[in-house]
């Protein structure tokens, strides 16, 4: 299976809006409403900011908002702040009851 | 509050086969959901391995299938991760995490990771 393609970075200053696509095939992303985003700080383990495409666990700041249209899944991090910056994988489950990341997204907060 | 905490060789050499074991506490692996590993190669990004419910039933990454076996003993509360035929590519940071699958499907607890290097 073939990861699902992230663009390798994205850039947005302090209080900004930025996006991070994530786009796949019929076989996963666009076939399921099982799409997550994980949050990754350098020497750290992944964190869970958004499941099945728009829905934020408990904790997670509101400024993480999710969606997806077809076979291309997006989270958008509203009024950016320092904390942020760090590396953003989407997951998707597949028609072979498997899972696949994305590349990888490193954003920095200008 | 669900931990997870990954153990075994961080050295192994190649052709060998690398072992992990995943220790859960503060929830029951026999209570549900799958249990997975995913990997990271230093400087890369993350790769499903493959997860297993309690029952023993497993789902593997097609790329790695032939190679891996994930097994899970519930009188201990772990699950472990065997990849055989290993290569210098199979150098990576290793984590085990809790994968909820009940009308749904996201990685929610995940161990620390632990780095597994493939060398002579």
């Amino acid at each position: 299976q073939s990861a699902l393609t992230q663009p390798a970075s994205v850039s947005g200053s302090p209080g900004q809006s930025i996006t991070i696509s994530c786009t796949g095939t019929s076989s996963d992303v666009g076939n399921y409403k099982y799409v997550s985003w994980y949050q990754q700080h350098p020497g750290k383990a992944p964190k869970l900011m958004i499941y099945d495409v728009t829905n934020r666990p408990s904790g997670v700041s509101d400024r993480f908002s999710g969606s997806k249209s077809g076979n291309t899944a997006s989270l958008t991090i509203s009024g950016l702040q320092a904390e942020d910056e760090g590396d953003y994988y989407c997951c998707s489950y597949t028609t072979s009851s498997t899972r696949v990341f994305g590349g990888g997204t490193k954003l920095t907060v200008l | 509050q669900v931990q997870l905490q990954e153990s075994g060789p961080g050295l192994v050499k190649p052709s060998e086969t690398l072992s992990l074991t995943c220790a859960v506490s503060g929830y029951s692996i026999s209570s549900g959901s799958q249990w997975g590993w995913v990997r990271q190669p230093p400087g890369k990004g993350l790769e499903y391995i493959g997860s297993i419910y309690r029952s023993g039933s497993t789902y593997n990454n097609p790329s790695l299938k032939s190679r891996v076996t994930i097994s899970v003993d519930t009188s201990k509360n772990q699950f472990s991760l065997k990849l055989t035929s290993v290569t210098a590519a199979d150098t990576a940071v290793y984590y085990c995490a809790r994968l909820v699958t009940v009308a749904t499907d996201y990685f929610d607890y995940w161990g620390q990771g632990t780095l597994v290097t493939v060398s002579s």
